[in-house]
């Protein structure tokens, strides 16, 4: 198994400050033959399924707000919320996909301040 | 603008089987370039991914779970399904159905379902 370790497991910012959710893999989920990381970022609120913001760990999927960015390769990851919203209160989750058994990490509560 | 719902009985006895339907609206289970899974969130808990199946009937599971999971598909009503044997308390959890990218991300979600294994 590819065991994903978040950091860390709860964050409070204020609004309009930067958030950052750190995600490291316990192998490399960077593919050489086609240089990608296979790496998700999912935002989970209360009460709702989680929602897909970022894929192959810098796409920002579609009508996702652009303050929302992913960064890093192979093992070390990075959600960064450059300026926090007060509906950004939510958990959030990376993914890895490289191998068919994906797995989650244990998910980053994020507060406000 | 693509739909999973999840439906099924929210109660299950310990020891018997959980049996889930995930009914895909919007558009065809039968694209090429997705697979359709099942992931389960115990409360309070992190995501797990249960397994997965292509509508041709390819299937991938957790080994965590794959002596227990069979997941199925029937593409004339556009549904997938997922049956969990043998039952316990550690099953308890919101089930939910999602749209898989290639067996990647998991770009579109269903509402999901509390599933209670109780007596």
């Amino acid at each position: 198994d590819i065991v994903m370790t978040q950091s860390p497991d709860s964050l409070a910012v204020s609004l309009g400050e930067r958030a950052t959710i750190n995600c490291k893999s316990s192998q490399s989920v960077l593919y050489s033959s086609n240089n990608k990381n296979y790496l998700a970022w999912y935002q989970q609120k209360p009460g709702q399924p989680p929602k897909l913001l970022i894929y192959w760990a810098s796409t920002r999927e579609s009508g996702v707000p652009d303050r929302f960015s992913g960064s890093g390769s192979g093992t070390d990851f990075t959600l960064t919320i450059s300026s926090l919203q007060a509906e950004d209160v939510a958990v959030y989750y990376c993914q890895q996909y490289i191998i068919p058994r994906n797995t989650f990490g244990q998910g980053t509560k994020l507060e406000i301040k | 603008q693509l739909q999973l719902q999840e439906s099924g009985p929210g109660l299950v006895k310990p020891s018997e089987t959980l049996s889930l339907t995930c009914t895909v609206s919007g558009g065809s289970i039968s694209s090429s370039s997705y697979y359709w899974g099942w992931i389960r969130q115990p409360p309070g808990k992190g995501l797990e991914w249960i397994g997965s199946i292509y509508y041709s009937g390819s299937t991938y599971y957790n080994p965590s779970l794959k002596s227990r999971v069979t997941i199925s598909v029937d593409t004339s009503k556009n549904q997938f399904s997922l049956k969990l044997s043998s039952v316990t308390a550690a099953d308890t959890a919101v089930y939910y159905c999602a749209r898989q990218k290639l067996l990647g991300f998991f770009d579109i979600w269903g509402q999901g379902t509390m599933v209670t294994v109780s007596s």
